[in-house]
């Protein structure tokens, strides 16, 4: 979705090297998401955030850091990159709860296109 | 956290109709099920989402039967561009805490 945008797209670096993914999106959403995926593992969440001063770990933080600088912007840190966490790392966002017909809430996350690592 | 449970992969030919199946035998009471779709180095799109019964959209439908400890995708008439992997995920989004799993690669063979 070209309204998520990641930067780098691609990164090759060195163990123990500090390393920052950013996501940007224009869509206005207040939710973001990082990711991370690795082959045969599906994606697995990291940390997210539901505004800028509401940050929370997701199932495997450790070794991450985040910043939320603004509803626009959420940023991924590796402090001392290791080569296990090398992998593709995916950011999403979601508007925030919406109530259905049904009374439930639900919240839809669209995806950006995407940072691939590589830890030497 | 509720956890699904899917085929690993699928193979179909262009014109078939595909379902798959996920198994969510601990989805809570306030638990969606929504099925993502993704191609190779792309982030996942949502396809469609529900909590009971059947959902239809333009490109899929879901049916979940009342007991909600499962799900099936349907893909009617797929073609080769449908070949990609498939979550099921379940969870309550409020949380924040959906759970991706592993997908299920579809196939789409001419």
């Amino acid at each position: 979705d070209a309204d998520v945008t990641q930067t780098p797209r691609n990164r090759i670096t060195k163990t123990g090297k500090r390393i920052m993914l950013e996501c940007s999106q224009t869509k206005g959403h207040d939710r973001m998401y990082w990711y991370r995926q690795d082959p045969g593992l599906g994606l697995r969440l990291i940390y997210y955030s539901f505004d800028v001063k509401d940050i929370n770990k997701g199932e495997i933080s450790d070794g991450y850091s985040v910043s939320r600088q603004a509803q626009a912007k959420f940023s991924l840190s590796l402090e001392s990159a290791i080569p296990n966490q090398t992998a593709l790392y995916f950011c999403a966002t979601s508007p925030g709860i919406r109530y259905g017909t049904s009374g439930r809430s639900t919240d839809t996350q669209y995806f950006g296109p995407g940072t691939r690592l590589t830890v030497l | 956290l509720a956890k699904t449970t899917q085929p690993i992969s699928m193979d179909s030919y262009e014109g078939q109709e595909v379902n798959i199946t996920c198994s969510h035998n601990n989805i809570a009471t306030n638990d969606y099920i929504t099925w993502y779709q993704q191609f190779p180095s792309q982030g996942p799109r949502f396809i469609i989402q529900g909590y009971k019964t059947k959902v239809t959209n333009e490109v899929a439908s879901l049916f979940i039967p009342a007991d909600r400890k499962s799900s099936t995708l349907s893909l009617p008439r797929v073609s080769l561009s449908d070949t990609a992997v498939y979550y099921c995920l379940v969870g309550d989004e409020g949380r924040g805490n959906l759970i991706f799993g592993k997908g299920t690669k579809l196939s789409v063979k001419p």
